[in-house]
C-alpha cells in the first residue's frame, strides 16, 4: 500500500544553518506530494506541494523537489531561522483520493 | 484567518469510558475528516464525513468509533468504550468545495490518554 518515510527526528540547528528533512515514499501511479507543518499549539499546515514528477513546490523560502526516480520529495531551506521550530509532516494522496497518508513528523528546532 | 478548532486538548479517561471529542470546522466546508497519531508513529486516517454520511474509513474506525454532526457547526469524534491503545492525538481537518485533500485545514489537535 501507500506509505510515506521520513527522517527521524529530532533535528536541532543553530539559526541560518542549512536544513533538510528526507521523505521518501512508495505508492503506485503518480501521487500528489504535501509538507505540512506544525507550530506550537497550532494545526497542521500546508507548507507546500507537488503535483507531478520534477514538480518544485516552495513557501516561506522551503523548497522540495519530487523526483520519481528516487521516490523522493525532501524538504530544504537554505538558512533557518528560530521561527522555522516546528513539526514538519510529509505527506502523499493519490489522484482523487479521500484521504492523506502522511509520516511521522520530524521535530525541527532552532537555536539562536 | 479561519481556523478549525478543537475541544479538549487533552483528555485523560478511564479505560472502557466514553469519550467525545469535538470540532468546529471552518463554516463553509463541506468535507470533514478525523486523523489521529500514536506518539511516535505516522498521523493516520480515520475517517472522512461529507453531505451527513461518512464517506470513506480506515480499518482502524471500528464499531467503537462514531462521528456525528449534530449540528452546522460542531463535528465530533466518539470513542464508546476507550482502550489504551486509543491514546493518541486526534485531528480534525475540513475542506471547502474542492473536496481535495490538498487543501485541508486542520486543528491542533485533541490528546487523548486513556489509563
Amino acid at each position: 500500500g501507500d506509505s510515506v518515510t521520513q527522517m527521524e527526528g529530532p533535528v536541532t540547528l543553530s539559526e541560518e544553518a542549512f536544513l533538510t528533512i528526507n521523505c521518501t515514499y512508495t505508492a503506485t501511479g503518480y501521487p500528489s506530494l504535501f509538507w505540512y507543518v506544525q507550530y506550537p499549539g497550532e494545526g497542521l499546515q500546508l507548507l507546500l506541494k507537488a503535483t507531478k514528477a520534477d514538480d518544485k513546490g516552495s513557501n516561506k523560502g522551503f523548497e522540495a523537489t519530487y523526483r520519481k526516480e528516487t521516490t523522493s520529495f525532501h524538504l530544504e531551506k537554505g538558512s533557518v531561522q528560530v521561527s522555522d521550530s516546528a513539526v514538519y509532516f510529509c505527506a502523499l494522496s493519490q489522484t482523487g483520493a479521500n484521504n492523506l497518508f502522511f509520516g511521522t513528523g520530524t521535530r525541527l528546532t532552532v537555536i539562536p | 484567518e479561519p481556523e478549525v478548532t478543537q475541544t479538549p486538548s487533552h483528555q485523560v479517561t478511564q479505560m472502557g469510558q466514553e469519550v467525545i471529542l469535538r470540532c468546529v470546522p471552518i463554516s463553509n466546508h463541506l468535507y470533514f475528516y478525523w486523523y489521529r497519531q500514536i506518539l511516535g508513529q505516522k498521523v493516520e486516517f480515520l475517517v472522512s464525513f461529507y453531505n451527513n454520511e461518512i464517506s470513506e474509513k480506515s480499518e482502524i474506525f471500528d464499531d467503537q468509533f462514531s462521528v456525528e454532526r449534530p449540528d452546522g457547526s460542531n463535528f465530533t469524534l466518539k470513542i464508546r468504550s476507550t482502550k489504551l491503545e486509543d491514546s493518541a492525538m486526534y485531528f480534525c481537518a475540513s475542506v471547502g468545495e474542492s473536496g481535495l485533500v490538498g487543501e485541508l485545514f486542520f486543528g491542533e489537535g485533541s490528546r487523548l490518554t486513556v489509563l
